[in-house]
This record gives C-alpha cells, structure tokens and sequence, in this order.
C-alpha cells in the first residue's frame, strides 16, 4: 500500500487566494482526519470523518476553511481566503476501526505559506 | 480535563543511554494511550500503544510504562541510537472516540 498521499506537498501562495489540499487515505480506511502543526500551537485537529461524513469540525479555524470527502478514497481541505496565519503544515490521516485498531496512518503533509 | 501534558519539552541523551518522556492526563476514561515518532518533514507514525488493563509494553527497545493511580505513562527507549533522533508525541482517547487528544511532543536528540 502506498499510505497516505497528500498534494501537493509544498504550497506557496499569495494572501488572498484560494488554497486547496487534497488527500487520498489508505484503501479500506474509515476514518479521515485533518490536522494542522505549527510550533506554537502543535498538533491541531481541524475535522475528522467517518465513512465519508463529517463528525467533528469543531477544530476549523473560521468560515474560510472547509473540507469536504465526496468518497472513501479522496478528500480535500480549502482555505479561502488564504491569510499568512494559516502557514502550517497540513497533515491528512486515516485509520481503520475495526477490531480496535485505533492506530493513525499520516501522509507526509503538505508545507503552506501564505505571504 | 481533556489535555495530555507532555515533559520535557526537548531531551538530549548520549548514545547507548535511556531515554525517558513522560506523559500525564485528568480524563480517567481515557483507555488508549499511543505514542507517535516524527522525523522532520515527515508525518507521525505510530510507535507503540497501550491500554490500562497492562502496566507495561515492551516492542524491541521501546517501552511504555503506565500508571493507572497516577495517570501517568512514560516511553522508555533503551540504547538509544542517533536514528531515534525525532519529535515524539504521547496521546489519548476514550472508548471508540476515535480522536486522539495530544500532547505537546518532545524533542529528542541522541549525541553520538
């Protein structure tokens, strides 16, 4: 298996414009979780799904993030307007629930900056 | 009562020498306490895990010690190497919730 594929995985934009990341999870996966990692704040949990529906999103920033997982192998995580604040790094990860399996599988995350 | 406090913020250990992080928590139904190793540029990876029901795991050189009275849990790396050079993170969670409530990391550099 190929793991957890993010794109792109570095972004550079202008504050303003619209950002889009996307995430493909492991194959058979039923959980999808976006993160965020900076050095003040950490690991940051932005939204999670469970068999493509969204259960929490209590960790989105503002309005101008969404995320959407149209189906199990493909979701995408937009910021607009993109604002310098948001550099980060965006990590999308899955995991698989069955028999207790409660261990998470990351991409390698995607490096924004916004200037 | 949903944080996980996580110390040392960074650790340096010589080579061949054991390192410790220690990790504690408020939420008693907390039942599922991993521990996640990163490598810069690279995303967590699962280490290793354990429930409250046993006291201690052991996979190779890395052990997790726990402390249900405490609520405390702790990984143990053995002989540590230049290669166990990464940020480690401690983690939480309850029941089938399956988000994990994390700490801070710790950043651990192993001096050859």
């Amino acid at each position: 298996d190929a793991g957890v594929i993010q794109s792109p995985r570095h972004e550079v934009t202008e504050m303003g414009q619209e950002v889009t990341l996307r995430c493909k999870p492991i194959s058979g996966h039923d959980y999808l979780f976006w993160y965020r990692q900076t050095m003040m704040r950490g690991l940051e949990l932005l939204i999670y799904f469970n068999n493509n529906v969204p259960i929490d999103d209590s960790g989105m920033p503002e309005d101008r993030f969404s995320a959407k997982m149209p189906n199990a192998s493909f979701s995408t995580l937009k910021i607009q307007p993109s604002e310098p604040r948001d550099s980060a790094v965006y990590f999308c990860a899955s995991s698989f629930s069955a028999r207790g399996n409660y261990g998470y599988t990351f991409g390698s995350g995607t490096r924004l900056t916004v200037v | 009562q949903q944080q996980v406090k996580q110390s040392p913020q960074s650790l340096i250990v010589q080579k061949g020498g054991i390192s410790i992080i220690n990790c504690a928590y408020e939420n008693t139904a907390f039942d599922y306490f991993p521990w996640y190793q990163q490598f810069p540029g690279k995303g967590p990876a699962l280490l290793i895990a354990i429930r409250p029901d046993v006291s201690e795991k052991k996979e190779g050189r890395f052990t997790i010690s726990f402390n249900k009275s405490a609520k405390q849990f702790s990984l143990h790396i053995m002989d540590s190497q230049p290669g166990d050079s990464a940020t480690y993170f401690c983690a939480a969670s309850k029941g089938s919730n399956y988000q994990l409530i994390w700490g801070a990391g710790t950043k651990l550099i192993i001096k050859p």
